[in-house]
């Protein structure tokens, strides 16, 4: 089945510090990968995501490129404020051959972030 | 207002009650699903429905039910609490496409 898995945290950092939390994923099919954010208090909402191989998501100054050959989506941020402190979910899904989503999102076990000033 | 909302935010229950945990949306899509989330688990799925006269159980369907009123509701049963599932509850909703919204989330506690 389908396996997604996060560098263990929590990761906690100084502002303007650079981040990296790795995710590696297993998948039966022809995955699109996710990475979602969930702010204290609140639900998870889409950071940003890529579809195929080679494929480089950004939003808020964040990236991650979806690495097939190593099978994996690191997030990264060249500079994180204290703003970021949130949880980060790596997820897949799997796509069917006309191109839409199976609809089931696999989750990794999340990653705490706290940026201190 | 809230594309994804969710009824009650925060519940208090006893072993073997049966409770109702509900959630509407109003982005029109068809897709809906119910997820826990426990520390260190990350969010595992409990039921998702594809549309109204399509529901489907997740990896942890066990001591659980769901009920597709309409394409803008659906809504999660405990038949009979058991202080395990105590967690965090979350609904989102789907287009074929992917990107699922999530709503704010139930908190759970069963004594």
């Amino acid at each position: 089945g389908d396996s997604v898995t996060q560098m263990e945290g929590p990761v906690t950092l100084s502002e303007e510090a650079f981040l990296t939390i790795n995710c590696t994923y297993t998948a039966t099919g022809y995955p699109s990968l996710f990475w979602y954010v969930q702010y204290p208090g609140e639900g998870l909402q889409l950071l940003l995501k890529a579809t195929k191989a080679d494929d480089k998501g950004s939003n808020k100054g964040f990236e991650a490129t979806y690495r097939k050959e190593t099978t994996s989506f690191h997030l990264e941020k060249g500079s994180v404020q204290v703003s970021d402190s949130a949880v980060y979910f790596c997820a897949l899904t799997t796509i069917n051959a006309g191109g839409t989503s199976y609809g089931k999102l696999t989750f990794g076990q999340g990653t705490i972030l706290t940026v201190h000033p | 207002d809230a594309d994804v909302t969710q009824t009650p935010r925060n519940r208090i229950t006893k072993t073997g009650k049966r409770i109702m945990l509900e959630c509407s949306q109003t982005k029109g899509h068809d897709r809906m699903y119910w997820y826990r989330q426990d520390p260190g688990l990350g969010l595992r799925l409990i039921y998702y429905s594809f549309d109204v006269k399509d529901i489907n159980k997740g990896e942890i369907s066990d001591g659980y039910s769901v009920s597709r009123q309409a394409q803008a509701k659906f809504s999660l049963s405990l038949e009979s609490a058991i202080p395990n599932q105590t967690a965090l509850y979350f609904c989102a909703t789907s287009d074929l496409w992917e990107t699922q919204y999530f709503g704010p989330g139930t908190r759970l506690l069963v004594l």
